[in-house]
């Protein structure tokens, strides 16, 4: 069963924009990560926050995560073609050794 | 390191029939998981080893499904008979860490299609 709901669903920009994209889960969890899926490849992995962090960030991206509201956030700035992909949110659930996926942002960047 | 490898890329059979999807997990992972992606339901975790030993089946939808890891190099999925509504990209994907979880590194997926 999904645990992590996307929002929005999908999502176009132009290149240079912000993009942001919501997860919404229920349960308590361990960790929230965030992985990126080009079309036709494999999930790759941009980024883990753990359960007592508020803000991470790596590159471009910045991740939030608000336990009270069971939220996080990811935010891509100054966005390239090459960020057109989906992006996922993934929740280690508290107690359980397995990772749960929502399902995904399509996001597009146009030149 | 090659990273996952999964085989075939993408396999065509027709219903009723045997298919086996094959994994290589990266070395010195502990952790080998099977997901199932689908446009209806996203992904699904199939089943999950942790160093060869099953751990948690209960993804596994139902008995025409089978997994196996006979070592820490090699894993499979087995659908027999499969069935349309198996049609899906599978995904292996590996974890290097003791004790959790972490991030997973997946491979390319096996697209599955079951006319």
């Amino acid at each position: 069963s999904q645990q992590g709901e996307e929002d929005p669903q999908a999502l176009s920009i132009q290149e240079g924009e912000n993009a942001t994209m919501n997860c919404s889960y229920k349960t308590s969890i361990n960790n929230l990560q965030w992985y990126r899926q080009n079309s036709g490849r494999g999930l790759v992995h941009l980024i883990l926050i753990r359960s007592n962090e508020r803000e991470k960030h790596s590159g471009r991206l910045r991740v939030t995560l608000d336990t009270s509201k069971k939220s996080s956030s990811l935010l891509i700035t100054a966005s390239r073609a090459a960020d057109t992909a989906s992006y996922f949110c993934a929740t280690e659930n508290s107690g359980y050794s397995t990772l749960t996926f929502g399902k995904g942002t399509m996001l597009l960047v146009s030149p | 390191d090659a990273g996952v490898i999964q085989s075939p890329r993408h396999e065509v059979t027709e219903m009723g029939q045997e298919v086996t999807l094959r994994c290589k997990p990266i070395s010195g992972h502990d952790y080998l998981f099977w997901y199932r992606q689908t446009m209806m339901r996203g992904l699904e975790l199939l089943i999950y080893f942790n160093n060869n030993v099953p751990i948690d089946d209960s993804g596994m939808p139902e008995d025409r499904f089978s997994a196996k890891m006979p070592n820490a190099s090699f894993s499979t999925l087995k659908i027999q008979p499969s069935e349309p509504r198996d049609s899906a990209v599978y995904f292996c994907a590996s974890s290097p860490y003791r004790g959790r979880i972490g991030e997973l590194f997946f491979g390319e997926g096996s697209r599955l299609t079951v006319l």
